[in-house]
């Protein structure tokens, strides 16, 4: 089936610094959405991107649909023990069934305080 | 407002036996969806709704039935467990596909 490659698959970082991750993909979408984990518990949409180029902010969290649509970036500034967590992205293919969304492996944040 | 509900939240099963997952939303949601989530697999999509009455595969529908009678509940159901189904399961819904809102999850070992 169709892949998002998510990277990177994880990170450990220092509180206060700025976090980035990316989902590509060699096909077209048409929406990207990003969702965070906690241990435990479901996924929480953060952020959802409807149009080529489009730049959306939540927060510290900031997240773009790429030109091209065929990748998208979240950014975190200054990330705080509470950031910790999988996030993914998650694409609604160009064409694709209806229902369906293609969601990428995940990126496993660690914050050291 | 509850959101997503999923019973049970932990199930142990025997290889063969049978079991029903509930998903209950109180967002007059049209769609509905059921997930597995295994270990660096990220969400896998088995079965959705697109509403109350209607059901469609998803990517890894094998082995699962589904049944979406009323609007707020979706069911899914193993009807002869094996291990490659231990899993965590999680329903979301949406009012339209793209912005899914998920329960917390229901955590299935098979033995």
């Amino acid at each position: 089936g169709q892949q998002l490659n998510q990277s990177p698959q994880s990170m450990f970082i220092q509180e206060g610094e700025d976090v980035s991750m990316n989902c590509t993909s060699s096909s077209i979408f048409n929406t990207w959405l990003w969702y965070k984990q906690d241990p435990g518990e479901g996924p929480v949409l953060l952020i959802a991107l409807y149009k080529a180029g489009e730049l959306t902010s939540n927060g510290r969290l900031t997240a773009q649909f790429g030109i091209t649509r065929k990748d998208s970036f979240l950014n975190i500034s200054a990330s705080i023990p509470s950031d910790v967590g999988i996030y993914f992205c998650a694409g609604q293919l160009s064409g694709g069934s209806q229902g369906n969304l293609i969601f990428g492996k995940g990126t496993k944040l660690s914050v050291k305080p | 407002n509850a959101g997503v509900t999923q019973t049970p939240k932990f199930r142990v099963l025997k290889t063969g036996q049978s079991m029903t997952l509930l998903c209950a939303q109180d967002m007059n949601h049209e769609y509905m969806y059921w997930y597995r989530q295994d270990p660096g697999m990220g969400l896998r999509l088995i079965h959705y709704s697109v509403g109350e009455g209607t059901t469609a595969k998803g990517e890894v529908p094998d082995g699962y039935n589904v049944s979406r009678l009323k609007k707020q509940n979706f069911l899914l159901g193993l009807e002869s467990a094996a291990p490659s189904q231990t899993s965590v399961y999680f329903c979301a819904s949406s009012i339209w596909v793209y912005e899914q809102y998920f329960g917390p999850g229901t955590r299935l070992t098979v033995t």
